[in-house]
């Protein structure tokens, strides 16, 4: 079946322009993760969101970082007045019962 | 709170011979572990993982890894790699109710012919 989507594959946006990325998670799956990863570096947990249960917020880095979801559908991640580090691969994964399983990411490039 | 740890940024091996990656862990219960890897360009695949039961688990592509209680430890290894192989390799440990992923910096494996 499906996997994880996510859209744009690959974005280059001017600092301090806002952008935002999706993620179609697998149908049915409850949870929904997005990650970044800085080249070279590991995965960055952000936000987290399960159901209609409150989004855990505790890993986005400031408030120019936000998420939304609808329902068990697609999410959104939208970062404000870009700065250059926040040029990174950003992942979404979304879990059924145990495994999350990732997208292929978008790589975000602020020049 | 949970850590990872992959001492080896980077491995070099030889094809068709054998592969160990490191992956030590921090977390005060029982662990749930897993290994996942990236091929430049990709998102992650979960290559295996590690709830309970046998210490020794299978995975794809040819995969094992022994969790290890005593030495903190959840290594890869793979008896013959493959030119395919060669990724950037993940260990990561989630907390109780499956509810974060916490992972490790990566090692990046490079296959030499």
């Amino acid at each position: 079946g499906a996997g994880v989507s996510q859209s744009p594959s690959n974005k280059v946006t001017e600092k301090g322009k806002d952008v935002e990325l999706r993620c179609d998670p697998i149908s049915g799956h409850t949870a929904l993760y997005w990650y970044r990863q800085r080249l070279g570096q590991g995965l960055e947990f952000l936000i987290y969101f399960q159901g209609n249960s409150a989004p855990d917020k505790s890993g986005l880095p400031s408030d120019r970082f936000s998420a939304e979801r609808t329902g068990e559908s697609v999410s959104t991640l939208t970062i404000q007045r870009t700065q250059q580090e926040d040029s990174a691969v950003y992942l979404c994964a979304s879990r059924g019962s145990y495994e999350q399983y990732f997208g292929p990411g978008t790589r975000l490039t602020v020049t | 709170a949970q850590s990872v740890t992959q001492p080896d940024i980077h491995i070099t091996v030889s094809e068709g011979a054998s592969l160990e990656l490191r992956c030590n862990y921090s977390y005060g219960a029982t662990p749930y572990l897993f290994w996942y890897v990236q091929s430049p360009g990709q998102g992650l695949q979960l290559l295996l993982k590690y709830f309970s039961g046998d210490t020794l688990v299978q995975g794809i592509k040819g995969f094992e890894a022994e969790f290890k209680r005593s030495q903190s430890s959840f290594n890869l290894r793979k008896p013959s790699v493959h030119w395919s192989d060669a990724a950037e390799y993940f260990c990561a440990v989630v907390n109780t109710g499956f509810q974060k992923l916490v992972f490790g910096t990566g090692t990046r494996l490079l296959v030499s012919p």
